[in-house]
């Protein structure tokens, strides 16, 4: 089945440093979501991506869906305590009744104040 | 604007009873999607359902597991004669068009005793 690489694993950082991760895959996607899940608590959407090439911001987080739509990789700027949290990448796949989401392994990320 | 609701929140069920979670959509939405999450692992979908319509389970196991959406109330993921792999987080999540953002629910944690 489809599988979602998501690199890295886990983060440690200062606040007020800057954190990149990324997904890739072996299959072509057409939609690529970002989510933050906090303990105990249900994913909750971050930034949608669309078209290949695209780069979008929300905030201090920047996303982009790469050229090939097997890849997307998420910026957090001057990252803050409240961004603590597992990072999951998804593709979503547009054929008639084949709406769901393929998740990624994660990433966790932790900062210290 | 009331978010996707989930309940019960937490849920445990010895060996062999039957589990019933439900989760009312996002106000406007018609198209729900069920995942299971394993600890320390991405969400996994199950099946993704429209109003009285099973539009794609090929991530529910045959056996003992059902779902559906009616027309009037919940959606409800229904779980039969529960063993200890069942034990985790199930979310629900809804979308107002079909391949649409998907927005989730905070979560049912199942636990098989």
């Amino acid at each position: 089945g489809q599988q979602l690489n998501q690199s890295p694993q886990s983060m440690f950082i200062q606040e007020g440093e800057d954190v990149s991760m990324n997904c890739t895959s072996s299959s072509i996607f057409n939609t690529w979501l970002w989510y933050k899940q906090d303990p105990g608590e249900g994913p909750v959407l971050l930034i949608a991506l669309y078209k290949a090439g695209e780069l979008t911001s929300n905030g201090r987080l920047t996303a982009q869906f790469g050229i090939t739509r097997k890849d997307s990789f998420l910026n957090i700027s001057a990252s803050i305590p409240s961004d603590v949290g597992i990072y999951f990448c998804a593709g979503q796949v547009m054929n008639t009744g084949f709406q769901k989401l393929v998740f990624g392994t994660g990433t966790r990320l932790l900062v210290s104040p | 604007n009331a978010g996707v609701m989930q309940n019960p929140r937490h849920l445990v069920r010895r060996r062999g009873q039957e589990a019933r979670l439900r989760c009312s959509p996002m106000k406007g939405h018609s198209h729900v999607y069920w995942y299971r999450q394993l600890p320390e692992e991405g969400l996994k979908f199950m099946v993704y359902l429209q109003k009285e319509n099973i539009i794609d389970e090929s991530g529910m196991p045959k056996e003992r597991f059902s779902a559906e959406f009616p027309k009037e109330g919940p959606s409800i993921l229904r779980i039969q004669q529960v063993v200890r792999g069942d034990s985790a987080a199930y979310f629900c999540a809804s979308s107002p068009q079909a391949g649409g953002e998907q927005y989730f629910g905070p979560g049912t944690r199942l636990t098989v005793t």
